[in-house]
């Protein structure tokens, strides 16, 4: 069975300030994708990012960065320069290759005051 | 232009009725999905359908019923409702083709039983 853990339940920064979200992930599959997805307050599911088990190369989009480390079964996501449209909830997810569902982390509130 | 729609938006109803929420895609998507997020955010799959046939039915009460018409809609059908299926109900769909793998969710239904 797979499993993914955000162990935080909420974070809150001031405006600017750098914001990492961790996420940790359990499968014996070899072949899975990783996926963060944002929730902001009108509640719908925002794609961010997919990520394959075969590629542990870290990505950056503007101000968000991903650092996978398949060591450590790691998937974090940073959040650079936070600003007040980054409050949202965060989630981690996981897929095995050999399956069709998508297994959630908890989730991360993320607040940012201005 | 939606890509995942479903209706309705918000469902208010009493204990004992029997009321039904509507998905439809146009991506294209072999695969659609329900997923169910509780009062506390955590997201987990209920059922799961590929090309109208069902490959995911996890604990779900027999209640909740899921129908297939075709591989673009993916209806939900619950009896009896119970104060405990108040939640957020998001459909979902996604491409087998491993090179694209990706998630689209609908903006979800809140359901709310008084």
């Amino acid at each position: 069975a797979q499993k993914v853990t955000q162990a935080q339940t909420e974070i809150s920064v001031v405006e600017k300030e750098d914001v990492t979200l961790d996420c940790v992930y359990e499968t014996r599959d070899t072949t899975y994708y990783l996926f963060w997805y944002k929730q902001p307050p009108s509640g719908e599911l925002v794609f961010l990012i997919r990520r394959n088990s075969f590629d542990e190369q870290n990505e950056i989009s503007g101000r968000y960065s991903w650092n996978f480390q398949k060591s450590t079964s790691s998937f974090n996501f940073t959040i650079t320069a936070s600003q007040v449209v980054d409050s949202a909830v965060y989630f981690c997810a996981l897929r095995i290759a050999a399956g069709n569902k998508l297994t959630f982390g908890g989730g991360t509130r993320v607040l940012v005051k201005p | 232009d939606t890509a995942v729609s479903q209706t309705p938006k918000y469902l208010v109803t009493q204990m004992g009725n029997d009321k039904s929420i509507k998905c439809e895609q146009n991506l294209g998507h072999d695969t659609m999905y329900w997923y169910k997020q509780d009062s506390k955010k955590f997201l987990k799959i209920m059922f799961s359908y590929n090309n109208k046939e069902l490959i995911i039915n996890e604990t779900v009460p027999n209640r909740f019923s899921p129908k297939s018409p075709d591989k673009a809609h993916l209806n939900l059908h619950i009896n009896s409702l119970e104060l405990g299926d108040s939640a957020v109900y998001f459909c979902a769909s996604s491409t087998t083709n491993r090179q694209t793998y990706g998630y689209t969710f609908g903006s979800g239904t809140r359901l709310t039983v008084v």
